[in-house]
């Protein structure tokens, strides 16, 4: 079957850095997307990755290996409005539908 | 704003009625994804169409159809309804399959 794991919460302080990981089984792959989610509101496109490496965009980077299986969310300079929950998301063909991970609850306090 | 647009925001309806729930994707793209948000389930993929042909089908139930228009919105159709079909609905839209996709805001449906 389909495995996409990331973890469940996570607290950071304001100002802080916060690693999201994600690991994937999926038969095939071909691109590891990520999305933030307000509660209630639509998931809304952070980042791509398809070769492995790290993609820097502002304060959020992600990285990708595909031989492992793995890939990080990097969020720096944490600010109260980061406090949502993202979505490790992958696509295994090219029609391009997405498989999500159950999401992981990111906490920033004061 | 994603330049996506689902009607309605919000559904209450009784058990075994039907509901259409409408998309229309951002200009220029061509292909559009249906997701379903339930609180065990996480995001679920349950449709795909590109250029007004079905594409890729996920666990979608039988009771549930979709279509795309020549002026390629899109509506997806719940039939039957049951209590657990109680969830968000998402559309999304891409310029080209296997681009980031950008979603809706969401129809809420609620099934009493």
């Amino acid at each position: 079957g389909q495995n996409i794991d990331q973890p469940t919460e996570m607290t950071a302080t304001e100002g802080a850095i916060v690693q999201i990981n994600c690991t994937y089984q999926t038969s095939g792959f071909n691109g590891l997307f990520w999305y933030q989610q307000h509660a209630g509101e639509a998931p809304t496109f952070l980042s791509y990755n398809v070769l492995d490496g790290l993609e820097e965009k502002g304060r959020f980077s992600s990285f990708l290996s595909r031989s492992k299986g793995y890939s990080y969310l990097l969020l720096k300079e944490l600010q109260m409005k980061d406090s949502a929950s993202y979505l490790c998301a992958v696509t295994t063909d090219s029609w391009g539908k997405l498989q999500f991970g159950a999401g992981t609850q990111v906490v920033v306090t004061p | 704003d994603s330049g996506v647009t689902q009607t309605p925001k919000h559904l209450i309806t009784a058990t075994g009625q039907r509901v259409t729930l409408r998309c229309s994707p951002r200009s220029g793209d061509l292909s559009v994804y249906w997701y379903q948000q339930s609180l065990d389930q996480g995001l679920q993929f349950l449709i795909q169409y590109y250029n007004g042909e079905e594409r890729a089908k996920g666990n979608i139930l039988e009771r549930f159809s979709a279509q795309q228009f020549p002026d390629l919105h899109s509506e997806l159709n719940l039939s039957s309804l049951e209590l657990g079909d109680s969830a968000l609905y998402f559309c999304a839209s891409s310029v080209e399959e296997d681009y980031e996709q950008y979603f809706g805001p969401g129809t809420r449906l609620t099934v009493t």
